[in-house]
């Protein structure tokens, strides 16, 4: 079935910029999402990419997009320390059409 | 104020009984999911239901019950035959458009503690 793989953890200084980065084996997967996830909370959609595009940027998000490679990342600039949180990358479409496949998640932690 | 709401937020079950988690959505959406969260293993698919008295079983369906008797709601039974039941649930809904997107909106979760 799909699967979709992330680093587990990443730590940087305020007012960097983050980069969160997430693999996926299935080629047909139509839509990729980032989720955040702050402490005992539900998931809180950040920003979604289509399959036929490179790249998307929203505000302080930028979601690069590489197909060939089944590579996803989302760049946090300007990074806050209320961006602390898990960040969840998810596929859907293609051979898991109707449900999203998650990652196991990103912990990033953000130093002052 | 649309949303999804779970109940209750913290739930105890002693081993051997059964117990209920409730969600509900007033988004009037016609597809919802559970997905059971551990740490450091993302979140995974229980149950799914695209249309009501309709379901399918995700990836981890052993040890758990649902059902889709209306539209907003899709209560999820944890039985006793579930062997690890203590972890996270997140309930979540999205429009069922007939294309291949699923932007999903999720509830606030319930933590279940076996005792």
């Amino acid at each position: 079935g799909e699967d979709v793989e992330q680093s587990l953890f990443l730590s940087v200084r305020e007012g960097d910029s983050s980069v969160i980065n997430c693999t996926y084996t299935d080629s047909s997967s139509t839509y990729l999402y980032w989720y955040k996830q702050e402490p005992g909370a539900g998931l809180q959609l950040l920003t979604y990419i289509f399959s036929n595009m490179d790249m998307k940027q929203d505000q302080r998000l930028t979601v690069l997009l590489n197909k060939k490679d089944k590579h996803l990342s989302l760049r946090i600039a300007d990074t806050q320390t209320g961006d602390s949180a898990i960040y969840f990358c998810a596929s859907a479409g293609g051979t898991s059409y109707g449900k999203l496949t998650f990652g196991q998640g990103t912990i990033l932690t953000v130093h002052p | 104020d649309g949303g999804i709401t779970q109940s209750p937020k913290y739930l105890f079950r002693k081993e051997g009984q059964n117990v209920t988690l409730s969600c509900e959505q007033n988004l009037n959406h016609d597809a919802m999911y559970w997905y059971r969260q551990d740490p450091g293993q993302g979140l995974r698919l229980i149950y799914y239901s695209q249309i009501v008295n309709d379901f399918q079983k995700g990836d981890i369906a052993e040890g758990y019950s649902v059902s889709r008797e209306k539209k907003e709601s899709f209560p999820l039974t944890v039985t006793s035959a579930q062997k690890n039941p203590t972890a996270f649930y997140l309930c979540a809904s999205s429009v069922n458009r007939g294309r291949r997107d699923t932007e999903a909106f999720f509830g606030q979760g319930t933590r279940l503690t076996v005792v």
